[in-house]
């Protein structure tokens, strides 16, 4: 089993929608847990954070449950722009490591 | 932006050269990073580095070898390049004293084809 698993996508939803999506990891040690973005052909860049209270940021809300071992992402009022692949990231104790989810494709439509 | 740098940005190369990747961050970070991509798949980690002098391996096994000798400057080295070796190459960063220190800022990438 992967230690980082994702949705797999893709997602294509009009622009307005609201879209979720889900990650689990498997290593019950890890303790810090990110959301970043990739667009095509270009570097990941750092969402938001995910906190075990939740944390939201404008129209993009992260969960976390730490005793089902998963994660969420979710946007409302989807954009264009929102259109991205969206990668869960965890990092396994204090070693600075981030493990990658294999991301899941957004495509937002006019 | 993130100040973080990464020469070449496409690089084509025939089997057998030896070639290197610069990377170079001007945030006065202390980790760095190397990230392999193929596309449509995973970032996968293949060295990293917690200091000058200080490198190790990642989850990745890879046939590069990288070195830090100043902070600021991580370059990757492939010593005999093939065709398997092509690939996308991330180089990141982490913790500087202005943010979380988990957080890592990606370069733009080193897209390699070795024919």
């Amino acid at each position: 089993r992967k230690e980082v698993e994702q949705d797999p996508g893709p997602f294509n939803v009009p622009e307005g929608a609201t879209v979720a999506f889900n990650c689990t990891y498997s290593n019950s040690a890890s303790q810090s847990f990110f959301w970043y973005r990739q667009d095509c052909r270009k570097e990941p860049k750092l969402l938001m954070s995910v906190y075990s209270s939740g944390n939201e940021d404008g129209r993009f809300t992260a969960q976390l449950n730490r005793a089902s071992q998963y994660i969420s992402l979710l946007i409302r009022d989807s954009k264009l722009s929102d259109s991205a692949t969206y990668l869960c990231v965890v990092i396994r104790g204090s070693n600075y490591k981030l493990t990658f989810g294999k991301g899941t494709l957004l495509t937002v439509n006019p | 932006e993130a100040d973080i740098y990464q020469t070449p940005r496409y690089l084509v190369i025939g089997t057998g050269k030896k070639i290197t990747l610069e990377c170079s961050q001007t945030m006065g970070h202390d980790k760095m990073y190397w990230y392999q991509q193929d596309p449509g798949m995973e970032l996968h980690l293949i060295h990293y580095s917690y200091g000058v002098n200080s490198t190790e391996k990642g989850d990745l096994s890879s046939e590069s070898t990288v070195s830090r000798i100043r902070t600021e400057h991580f370059p990757l080295t492939l010593e005999s390049a093939r065709p398997s070796h092509t690939s996308q190459y991330l180089c990141a960063s982490s913790g500087g004293e202005d943010t979380h220190p988990e957080t890592q800022y990606f370069g733009p990438g080193t897209r390699l084809l070795v024919l």
